[in-house]
């Protein structure tokens, strides 16, 4: 089946600093999420980009379905940025929806 | 926008006791829900495929006779887990998307999941 691994799988930043995390995926995808999951579990819905590039606020992603590979930026992080980050996608030609390894982001004041 | 609501959100409950969990699109139509199960500090991982008026598919190692899906409108799916042990104790969590075709228009939404502790 798909492989959906997020890089890194921790990390540590001081407040203002910036930060990229990655989705690699290893086969064709329909469509791509990412979510930030907030400490009582709730996935808070950050975009829905199967290709291309997108902004809201302080946070951009960008999807290149054809490498297989999607971004998140963070920019000017600030400590409510913490929490696990993942992807989710769609598996194309199957009724699936496969979440990647998650990122664990800790921002420090 | 579209919603998904999940009950209960949490519920702590004896050895051997079934827990059912229920999952309903509160504003449009899901022909199909997905059920994940989510360990401390690991990610979210997929259960089933809950097809409404049809049986679901499940992945493998999933023990269907434990956890029993009834998607019996296009609004809500239930998961049933039967004779719960503490090893069932976890996050379980839903999700449901707009019909339409399979192509790039299908973002999924989420229920706020429910944490299941078996004593």
């Amino acid at each position: 089946g798909i492989q959906v691994e997020q890089s890194p799988p921790d990390l540590i930043l001081q407040e203002g600093a910036n930060s990229t995390l990655r989705c690699n995926f290893s086969d064709s995808v329909n469509n791509l999420q990412w979510f930030h999951q907030n400490p009582w579990g709730q996935l808070i819905n950050l975009f829905y980009i199967p290709s291309g590039t997108k902004q809201n606020g302080r946070l951009s992603a960008t999807t290149v379905a054809t490498e297989r590979y999607s971004l998140l930026y963070i920019s000017s992080s600030q400590t409510t940025d913490s929490g696990v980050y993942f992807c989710a996608v769609y598996v194309s030609g199957t009724y699936k929806y496969i979440f990647g390894t998650g990122t664990r982001l800790k921002v420090l004041a | 926008g579209a919603v998904v609501s999940q009950h209960p959100s949490w519920v702590i409950c004896k050895s051997g006791t079934s827990v059912k969990i229920e999952c309903r699109s509160l504003d449009f139509q899901a022909t199909t829900m997905f059920w994940y199960r989510q360990f401390p500090k690991q990610s979210l991982m997929l259960m089933a495929t809950s097809n409404e008026g049809s049986k679901a598919t499940y992945e493998q190692g999933v023990e269907k006779d434990k956890f029993l899906i009834n998607h019996a409108s296009l609004t809500l799916s239930t998961l049933t887990v039967t004779s719960a042990h503490p090893e069932d104790s976890s996050f379980y969590i839903c999700s449901a998307d707009i019909p339409g075709d399979r192509g790039f228009n299908q973002p999924q939404h989420f229920g706020d999941g429910t944490r299941l502790s078996i004593l």
